[in-house]
């Protein structure tokens, strides 16, 4: 069975804290992705990654660092939290190019800044 | 900029009835993507469209894809209760890796 894990489903930071989000996928997939959830604005994508070491910024990368050290494994990273990042983030990754491929996403995690 | 519009945004409606989501997308896409979405819980992938005129239909649901006007249409025929959710489109811009989402829609059914 297709899974994305990613290992925290709610976290409560605090503003300046660095924050690591991780996403494990076990589908030998090129791509993976982090999008945020708000409400009202759907998901917007904040950096993928195509292969290891690779990354390219999204819509909405201010604020945000990504890793990619392995391809199983992307990391999202907020190097000093705020309030404003109180959001949930979804992981989510695919084969690269054609086809029509599916995108699967991962179960979410809710981090609240306080 | 690739945008993407859904509309409705909220569409409650009653057991038994037809409905349509329309997805609106700005630029040339190769492909185009239904998910759901149940409260607190990740996207289900429920359709990938690949082509001009693509249609396909899963249970009551059913969508299809019109590139020239670039829309997309999720139709829900005979309404069930299972079938509340938001519903997402997502569109991958030709030639590039990155999906861009609608807003969504909620949708509420009613018995």
């Amino acid at each position: 069975d297709v899974k994305v894990t990613q290992s925290s489903r709610y976290l409560v930071k605090r503003t300046g804290e660095k924050v690591f989000l991780e996403c494990v996928q076990d589908m030998d997939h090129e791509n993976m992705f982090w999008y945020r959830q708000d409400p009202g604005l759907g998901l917007r994508l904040i950096y993928f990654s195509y292969d290891v070491k690779m990354k390219e910024k999204g819509d909405i990368p201010e604020g945000y660092s990504v890793s990619r050290e392995k391809k199983e494994r992307f990391s999202l990273i907020l190097e000093s939290a705020s309030t404003n990042q109180t959001s949930m983030y979804l992981c989510a990754s695919s084969f690269l190019g054609t086809g029509g491929n599916t995108i699967y996403f991962g179960e979410g995690s809710w981090l609240t800044v306080v | 900029e690739l945008k993407v519009e859904q509309n409705p945004l909220f569409l409650s409606m009653q057991e038994g009835k037809n409905y349509t989501i329309y997805c609106n997308y700005s630029t040339t896409s190769d492909r185009l993507y239904w998910y759901r979405q149940d409260p607190g819980k990740s996207l289900e992938s429920l359709f990938v469209l690949l082509s001009n005129g693509a249609v396909k239909q899963e249970g009551r649901l059913m969508a299809s894809l019109d590139t020239k006007a670039r829309l997309s249409t999720l139709h829900i025929t005979a309404a069930v209760h299972d079938l509340s959710a938001t519903y997402f489109c997502a569109v991958r811009k030709f030639g590039n890796e990155k999906l861009t989402f609608g807003t969504g829609t909620r949708l509420t059914i009613i018995p």
